[in-house]
């Protein structure tokens, strides 16, 4: 069975650090994976999508990006955390049409 | 016009009455709709799917679609409170690529002893 692991599950970090967060999927190949970010009492705006390996579409515009070096691997990063970084960051896969969540990380930016 | 609207609740239901919860779409030619829940602190857990217009019955939860209206449903029977939780909608539209779907901002249910 297919199953999702993101770290770290918390993240207190300060104004101006950088970020790196990690996704990965077991159990599948050549998934979609996507980046959500959820802020608090908010629904789920999607960052990132990706269909494959250096795929990477971005939703809307800000300061993190995201990387897939590995078939089931996908990493958000930001070079300078904002305050309005804070939130709760959850990736997903896909077997179409359906997605399927990871536990997600909780950032906090100080 | 938000793609998926739902009303943010809190809906305050009495243990073993019936919660319902709703939802519009504004693409008419979204094809997959979805409900996921999620307990506070957790991410979101898919829970119901529909396809078809009808009803789509799985254990205590039941999900309609009118695709007519653009509606969609839940509703769950013998309501428990460990059924507390937010309720996401969502919606696969036509246009979209790579199965991305579209989330309403949820429905906060709690459920009364």
């Amino acid at each position: 069975s297919q199953t999702i692991h993101q770290w770290p599950a918390t993240l207190v970090q300060p104004v101006g650090s950088p970020l790196s967060l990690e996704c990965t999927v077991e159990g599948t190949s050549n998934p979609n994976l996507y980046w959500y970010r959820q802020a608090a009492g908010r629904g789920l705006q999607l960052l990132f999508y990706s269909v494959g390996i250096g795929q990477i579409s971005s939703e809307v515009p800000q300061n993190l990006s995201a990387s897939r070096p590995q078939d089931r691997q996908f990493i958000l990063s930001s070079k300078k955390l904002l305050l309005s970084d804070s939130g709760f960051y959850l990736c997903a896969w896909s077997e179409r049409p359906h997605q399927f969540f990871g536990p997600g990380t909780r950032l906090t930016v100080l | 016009q938000k793609e998926v609207e739902q009303n943010s609740g809190p809906l305050s239901v009495p243990e073993g009455a019936i919660a319902s919860l709703n939802c519009t779409y504004s693409d008419r030619g979204s094809q997959s709709f979805f409900w996921y829940r999620q307990y506070s602190g957790k991410s979101p857990e898919l829970i119901m799917f529909i396809y078809s217009n009808g009803d789509k019955e799985d254990g205590r939860f039941t999900a309609q679609l009118n695709k007519a209206s653009q509606y969609v449903s839940l509703l769950i029977r013998d309501s428990q409170p460990s059924d507390s939780a937010t309720y996401l909608c969502a919606v696969n539209p036509e246009y979209s690529s790579a199965s991305k779907i579209i989330f309403g901002s949820g429905t906060r249910l709690s459920i009364r002893p």
